[in-house]
């Protein structure tokens, strides 16, 4: 179904490469987060973004990178700084920045060290 | 700190048995929590929210603030109930809302 869309499904990197994760949604929300999955520990904020043109760091931001230049866009840049970064990634998107607004989800990438 | 401890990594239960997933959390302000489900091979979805006190597929969850707890429960289990679920805090992190603190999750598993 549509809302937020998240390609590739499955991503490979060689070792020193930045590669790019893509997040578009249709839902004309606002604001605009990026999660790290990991087995056994849930879900870890990457970046947030609150409104086009504005983003936050998250808990774990080092070795990411991201933009908002369009509303419905948010692709995160995993860098050759993020030493770790087999996971699994999860986009969310929600109304707005609010305490109760429920978050949307993609269906995610995976993304694999060569 | 903001915390969300969901202590049950693994949960199983036979079908038409009562399921309890606990959920404790750990915030100073005024706690807004979710439950979101992720069933095998679909997206993380939300299961219910506090704030609106409904039942969504016989799934309730109530917030105990002097216990901190919002624990889901559902007396009857079903089969296709069997999903990973996660308990999620809203919190206001470097002056915005809305951004999530999420449990670890836990896997509900129901045998026929």
């Amino acid at each position: 179904d549509g809302g937020i869309t998240q390609s590739p499904k499955y991503l490979f990197r060689k070792e020193g490469q930045n590669v790019t994760l893509s997040c578009e949604q249709n839902l004309n929300h606002d604001a605009m987060y990026w999660y790290r999955q990991d087995p056994g520990q849930g879900l870890r904020l990457i970046y947030y973004s609150q409104i086009v043109n504005d983003f936050q760091k998250g808990d774990i931001a080092e070795g990411y990178s991201v933009s908002r230049e369009k509303k419905e866009s948010f692709p995160l840049t995993v860098t050759s700084a993020q030493k770790n970064p087999t996971a699994f990634y999860l986009c969310a998107s929600s109304t707005t920045a609010s305490s109760n607004q429920p978050q949307h989800f993609g269906d995610g990438t995976r993304l694999s060290i060569l | 700190a903001q915390r969300v401890t969901q202590p049950e990594k693994l949960l199983s239960v036979f079908k038409g048995a009562p399921v309890e997933l606990k959920c404790n959390y750990s915030y100073s302000g005024s706690p807004e929590l979710f439950w979101y489900v992720q069933y095998s091979r679909q997206r993380l979805q939300l299961l219910l929210r506090h704030i609106s006190r409904e039942s969504i597929k016989g799934f309730t969850a109530d917030l105990n603030k002097g216990e901190t707890s919002f624990h889901l429960k559902k007396p009857f289990a079903q089969e296709e109930d069997s999903a990973m679920y996660y308990c999620a805090l809203s919190v206001n992190y470097g002056g915005s809302q809305g951004n999530l603190i999420f449990g670890k999750g836990t896997k509900l598993s129901v045998k026929p």
